[in-house]
Formats: structure tokens, C-alpha cells, sequence
């Protein structure tokens, strides 16, 4: 049990399909991050929210498109997706205070395939 | 931009064999230095941190990592290790040039053999 939650843990979906990734922390954090993980390639990351307000977006497609509507809760609106998209997306938290920054907590992740 | 570097993407080791794995980063300032691990299904956590103060840190599970400010580096090591080791190791540093955002390296696999 990591305090982090996500749902879907596997997503199948056709280029023209609508999804969402859940994303959903019990370990009062203040800040939330989407990141991506593919084979033998470094960590992406591609949004972070503090304290509800996105402070990061590393120039990630506009077909993905994220929500976090409170503290505990994060979403990744998937849509028109790409092949090359197929990865493990992680959602993780963590404090923002100067001691603890860069202590993220993830979850387990969402296997995303896209056919 | 920043970068780190993981030397090797697999390693593998008897039992009881000693491990170090490579990190160096390429930021010239101050740097937060931090190695996570991925053990198979499960999610990625933290195994030990360096923020300042004593270079050679501890972590979980007999895990130390010693950082070297010349060398730019920051090696993970174990004297001894077990079957249960076998998982990813990711090292990852912070800075105030990457606003305190985490920089990963691409990960180590390492695989004991038991």
C-alpha cells in the first residue's frame, strides 16, 4: 500500500477512443505529478499541480490533458492518442517544503496501450 | 539542460556479491541527490537522499551512497547483495536550475542470480 492509488492499473484503446487515468493520494501531499515511463528512457515528466494550481508542463501533447480538481485527486484525459503513446503512466505526491522536496510517493502505476 | 547518467542498463550478480552502481549528473551548482527502486510490480520508492552534510548517506535494506562533489557523482553501493535486490534502480537529482523537479537517470536493472 503506497498512499497512492491508480485506476486503471491496464487501458486498451483505440487511437479514436476517450479515456481517463485516475489518480488518487491519502497521504495529504500538496503537490501531484503525471509522469510517463518507457523502456530504457529516463523518467518524463509531464504535469505537476501545487496546492491544486499546475505549476509544470513540459510540453506534452494537447491530447493529453490533465485535471486536478482537490489535493487527493488527479486526472489524465486521454484522447486521438498515438502508438508511441503506449507506456506506464505514473501518478505520484509529495510535500513541497524545502526538506522534502523531490520525496515523491507514486503509485503503481496505468499500463497504457494504445492500438 | 541537465542530465544523469546511469552507466550500466543491466548488471547482473551472484548473491553475496558486492554492488556499486554508477550516477553522475552534469549540474555545476548545488544538487539534491536522491536513488530510487522499483522492485517487479510494484511502485517506485525512495531509497535514501542526500541534501547536505555528511556525503555518504544510508538508506533502507543496507543501501549507502557516497556523494563526490568533484567527481560529479553519486554511486549507490551494498556490501552483500540478496535474491531480493533483483529490481530497477533509478538515481535522480534536483536543483535549483530544474526548480526543484526531479532529473531521472534512465534506470539500472539489476538481476541477482540466487
Amino acid at each position: 500500500e503506497t498512499g497512492v492509488t491508480q485506476t486503471p492499473r491496464h487501458l486498451v484503446m483505440g487511437m479514436t477512443n476517450k479515456k481517463s487515468l485516475k489518480c488518487e493520494q491519502h497521504l495529504g501531499h500538496n503537490a501531484m505529478y503525471w509522469y510517463k515511463q518507457s523502456a530504457k528512457k529516463p523518467l518524463e515528466l509531464m504535469f505537476v499541480y501545487s496546492l491544486e494550481e499546475r505549476v509544470e508542463n513540459n510540453s506534452v501533447p494537447s491530447r493529453f490533458s490533465p485535471e486536478c480538481p482537490n489535493s487527493s485527486h488527479l486526472f489524465l484525459h486521454l484522447h486521438t492518442l498515438q502508438p508511441e503513446d503506449s507506456a506506464l503512466y505514473l501518478c505520484a505526491s509529495s510535500q513541497t517544503s524545502t526538506g522534502k522536496r523531490g520525496e515523491l510517493f507514486f503509485g503503481e502505476g496505468s499500463r497504457l496501450t494504445v492500438l | 539542460a541537465q542530465s544523469v547518467s546511469q552507466h550500466n542498463h543491466h548488471v547482473i550478480l551472484s548473491e553475496a556479491a558486492s554492488l556499486e552502481l554508477g550516477c553522475n549528473y552534469s549540474y555545476g551548482g548545488t544538487v539534491n541527490l536522491f536513488w530510487y527502486v522499483q522492485y517487479p510490480g510494484q511502485h517506485l520508492q525512495l531509497l535514501l537522499k542526500y541534501f547536505s552534510g555528511d556525503p555518504l548517506v544510508k538508506g533502507i535494506k543496507g543501501f549507502e551512497a557516497e556523494f563526490i562533489k568533484s567527481k560529479f557523482s553519486f554511486n549507490l553501493r551494498k556490501p552483500s547483495v540478496q535474491w531480493s535486490d533483483t529490481a530497477e534502480y533509478f538515481c535522480a537529482v534536483t536543483s535549483l536550475d530544474s526548480n526543484y523537479q526531479l532529473i531521472w537517470g534512465a534506470g539500472t536493472k539489476l538481476i541477482i542470480k540466487p
